[in-house]
């Protein structure tokens, strides 16, 4: 069966970088995007861009762009997601889900929680 | 970038309920809009895929409508599981969220 699992939760100081990692199975890991979104204590759904496994392009959105970068391990169908320069207002659930060229997303990770705080 | 207003932003409805939820997008987005399920501490749950297509292993009282610039989630007939917050989300450029929908139950 499809899965996507998620590294555990992680606390960094401000100005830090974490790396999120979201391990595949039960498909093909390069036929799906990896896409990123996350959720803010008691807010909505963000979305914070895409990759695709099998040419590691990526598509990343503008509010991150500078700060975020995603890549993947083909070897090990694992993706990572990579947030430097964290503040506060990045405390979230991000959470990885696949999708088939940007369409929806079938089947997402359990979540991982970031805390930023000093 | 295209915005998503969802309507109401909480409601509250009796099981057997019909229940309709909107979504707006500031742009003409085809039928490039799907729906998600999200309960408390879990991830979200796909239930309509462009504007209209039931996911597989979805109860049919979930219904999608709608193209354009609005669109429509029903429930037919409200359950005690459905008590959740729902997602509209666009993929005709880039991708965005509605700010979500609170159902209670009653």
């Amino acid at each position: 069966q499809v899965q996507l699992v998620q590294s555990g939760a992680e606390v960094k100081k401000p100005g830090a970088s974490v790396k999120v990692s979201c391990k595949a199975s039960g498909y093909t890991f390069t036929t799906y995007d990896i896409n990123w979104v996350r959720q803010a204590p008691g807010q909505g759904l963000e979305w914070m861009g895409w990759m695709n496994p099998s040419t590691g392009n990526t598509g990343y959105a503008h509010k991150f762009r500078g700060r975020v970068t995603m890549t993947r391990n083909t070897s090990t169908t694992t993706a990572y997601l990579e947030l430097s320069g964290l503040r506060a207002e990045d405390t979230a659930v991000y959470y990885c889900a696949r999708d088939l060229t940007s369409s929806w997303y079938d089947y997402w990770g359990q979540g991982t929680l970031v805390t930023v705080s000093s | 970038d295209i915005q998503m207003t969802q309507s109401p932003s909480s409601l509250s409805a009796s099981v057997g309920d019909r229940v309709t939820i909107t979504c707006q997008a500031s742009q003409d987005i085809t039928t490039y809009l799907n729906w998600y399920q999200q309960k408390p501490g879990k991830a979200p749950n796909l239930l309509i895929y462009d504007a209209s297509n039931l996911e597989t292993g979805v109860p049919a009282r979930f219904s999608g409508r709608g193209s354009g610039t609005d669109f429509t989630l029903t429930i037919s007939s409200l359950q005690p599981d459905d008590t959740a917050t729902y997602y509209c989300q666009q993929h005709y450029d880039l991708i965005s969220f509605g700010q979500g929908t609170r159902l209670e139950i009653k």
